[in-house]
């Protein structure tokens, strides 16, 4: 059964803080993405990576930055976090340049205060 | 304008009534066509997929594709409580190795 798991489902943080969310697959998958999703704005892309080491700006990537070591593991940064980045993150992960198939995780509720 | 639009809804169905869920886009070079459904402090999961214009079905559940129109629907017969969840329409362009474009979400409710 293919896995995608976040490693909080919660976090509160302050604003300026440095916050880390981690994303893991266990599929193998090439392709790793990171959205938040936003009432009434649905998902949007922060960032996504097609290998290893390889990054490429989403629709939304500013305040964020993100690293993939490895490729079961991709990695969203918020620098310095703020009000505004309090959201619901998710992330996904799909095999090749097929779109077939997003498998996503649970998700992650960060709240900046 | 939106590059895809769907209307947020709630919207609230007694059981067993035919849902009707509907996106439209404006981005005339997409080619393929997803429909995700999203419980509740869940992370969305893969409903139907298509690709180009034309008609799937898988159960309950038929999509359909107009491009002339750029609308996407999704069918749900016989709903069920146990469809109560957001519904996301999204879609891509060919070769965009996987990234996807998201609808704004209708949340259904299907009362027993």
């Amino acid at each position: 059964d293919v896995k995608v798991t976040q490693s909080s489902r919660y976090l509160v943080k302050r604003t300026g803080e440095k916050v880390f969310l981690e994303c893991v697959q266990d599929m193998d998958h090439e392709n790793m993405f990171w959205y938040r999703q936003d009432p009434g704005l649905g998902l949007r892309l922060i960032y996504f990576s097609y290998d290893v080491k390889m990054k490429e700006k989403g629709d939304i990537p500013e305040g964020y930055s993100v690293s993939r070591e490895k490729k079961e593991r991709f990695s969203l940064i918020l620098e310095s976090a703020s009000t505004n980045q309090t959201s619901m993150y998710l992330c996904a992960s799909t095999v090749g340049p097929s779109m077939e198939t997003q498998y996503f995780g649970p998700g992650t509720r960060l709240l900046v205060l | 304008q939106k590059e895809v639009e769907q209307d947020p809804g709630p919207l609230s169905v007694p059981e067993g009534a035919i849902v009707s869920l509907n996106c439209t886009y404006s981005n005339s070079a997409f080619q393929y066509f997803m429909w995700y459904r999203q419980y509740s402090r869940k992370g969305p999961e893969l409903l139907m997929y298509t690709y180009s214009s034309g008609n799937k079905e898988d159960g309950r559940f038929t999509a359909q594709v107009d491009k002339s129109s750029k609308y996407i629907s999704l069918f749900i017969r016989d709903s069920q409580p146990s469809d109560s969840a957001t519904y996301l329409c999204a879609m891509s362009l060919y070769n965009q190795g996987g990234k996807l474009i998201f609808g704004q979400g209708t949340e259904l409710s299907v009362k027993p």
